[in-house]
């Protein structure tokens, strides 16, 4: 059974860096998409980006100017960095697994991390 | 950018049917996929590319997709299936979620 597991600081002063870590057990990190997903208190679900194990990357064009993803294949890990953070920012982090819909361009998240939340003040 | 529109709650009488509706322009072009989320938890997928269910998710759980309009139904509601419920589809190379439903079993 894959797991993943969010890790990273809790607290981020404004106009910092968010520097967050997903580490993948039971499977292998390679030739899978992964992806970041965030959520602020209250409110929905909103996609980061994602990273291939290639280090091939998509972001959501709303924050690419900010995100930055790599991938360690092994330590079966991968990161996101999100630059000049305000509180706008705060919310609850997930990684998830990326799984391609066969014989189409789709893909969805079939496996998520607990999530870990990230909140931005001074 | 595409968007996707998602009542805001959904009521249902325990044992009854919900039905929870995501708009999109030309949707039933797209694969969706449905998301249950707990409080204080993450997320979890209950359907996927439209109609398909992963292992462990009850038959109670089915989508369709078409149009403009796609839906997840729950049958037989009960009252662990009380959550926000999200749909997500993909559109050029981003992931698109849903504003979100939540759903109450009385």
């Amino acid at each position: 059974q894959v797991q993943l597991q969010e890790s990273g600081p809790g607290l981020v002063k404004p106009s910092e860096t968010l520097s967050l870590t997903c580490t993948v057990s039971g499977g292998s990190i390679s030739s899978y998409y992964w992806s970041w997903i965030r959520q602020p208190a209250g409110k929905g679900l909103e996609w980061i980006g994602r990273i291939y194990t290639s280090g091939s990357t998509n972001y959501n064009p709303s924050l690419k100017s900010r995100v930055t993803m790599s991938v360690d294949t092994s330590k079966n890990q991968f990161s996101l960095k999100l630059s000049s953070v305000t509180a706008a920012d705060t919310a609850v982090y997930y990684c998830a697994r990326d799984r391609k819909v066969v014989g189409a361009t789709s893909y969805y998240f079939d496996y998520w991390g607990q999530g870990t939340l990230v909140t931005v003040s001074s | 950018s595409y968007e996707l529109t998602q009542s805001l709650s959904v009521s249902v009488a325990l044992g009854q049917t919900a039905r929870i509706t995501c708009g999109g322009n030309n949707i039933g072009s797209k694969n969706v996929h449905w998301y249950q989320q707990k409080p204080g938890q993450a997320p979890v997928l209950v359907i996927y590319r439209d109609t398909n269910r992963p292992s462990g998710i009850p038959e109670r759980f089915s989508g369709s997709n078409s149009g403009n309009t796609a839906t997840l139904t729950i049958s037989r509601a009960q009252v662990g299936d009380e959550a926000d419920y999200y749909c997500q589809v993909w559109d050029s190379s981003t992931g698109v979620f849903g504003t979100g439903t939540k759903v109450t079993v009385l």
